[in-house]
């Protein structure tokens, strides 16, 4: 098995709900990551989590909350959202140290 | 810091005919690793070459090789015999590694080029 998964592919939420993205892998991978993805720009770092620690915030705001209950399992917890926030949201996994980098085929939100 | 710059934000380019796609880099680690991805309209991420600093030779996969020349910080996307398949935006990526987390990786993107075949 060499995909990471992401669910659901679409998800339109409204500034009061919370919804969460689910992100899960079985390569044996210890890092995962969330990236974010404006339209016509290159992803930019969420977060990331070695060996199933928080390792990274880059200065997210708290209404997106990462988990991550397991070695391949990868949750983004979310919670009054703005309409900028409307992007693609992209899961990735790594091995350590090489050239083993995999996406997600990502989760397109709108926040309406 | 490390960068990465692709100048070409959009390339037009006849089936079957070669492509190049340009990618420079800037870093002042000895070590490191160098990434194409395509990612069409759908939005996923699809991993096409890896280079590695150290590797000796180019790397090949299929129809895409990675022209790297390390003294001048560049390393191109070959796509021999374009498809029409092959119409997608095309990222470059370096990996950083975070050394203070074990076995962790942050990539970081030049802007794209998006490729075009037409028939």
């Amino acid at each position: 098995d060499t995909e990471v998964t992401q669910t659901p592919k679409h998800l339109v939420m409204g500034m009061t709900n919370k919804k969460s993205l689910k992100c899960e892998q079985h390569m044996g991978h210890r890092a995962m990551y969330w990236y974010k993805q404006k339209a016509k720009k290159p992803p930019e770092l969420m977060f990331v989590y070695s060996y199933e620690k928080l390792s990274i915030n880059e200065s997210v705001p708290s209404r997106f909350s990462p988990e991550c209950p397991n070695s391949s399992l990868l949750n983004l917890h979310l919670h009054a959202l703005q309409p900028e926030d409307s992007a693609l949201y992209l899961c990735a996994s790594s091995q350590v140290l090489g050239n083993g980098y995999t996406f997600g085929s990502g989760t397109r939100l709108t926040v309406v | 810091a490390q960068k990465i710059t692709q100048t070409q934000p959009g390339m037009f380019v006849q089936e079957k005919e070669a492509v190049t796609l340009d990618c420079t880099y800037d870093t002042s680690d000895p070590s490191y690793g160098l990434f194409w991805y395509k990612q069409p309209s759908s939005g996923e991420m699809i991993f096409l070459i890896y280079q590695g600093s150290y590797d000796q030779q180019n790397a090949t996969e299929g129809r895409y090789s990675l022209n790297f020349q390390k003294a001048r910080k560049s390393a191109n996307l070959v796509i021999s015999a374009s498809q029409l398949g092959d119409s997608a935006m095309y990222f470059c990526a370096m990996r950083e590694d975070l050394l203070l987390i074990q076995g962790a990786q942050k990539l970081v993107f030049g802007q794209g080029t998006r490729l075009t075949i037409n028939p």
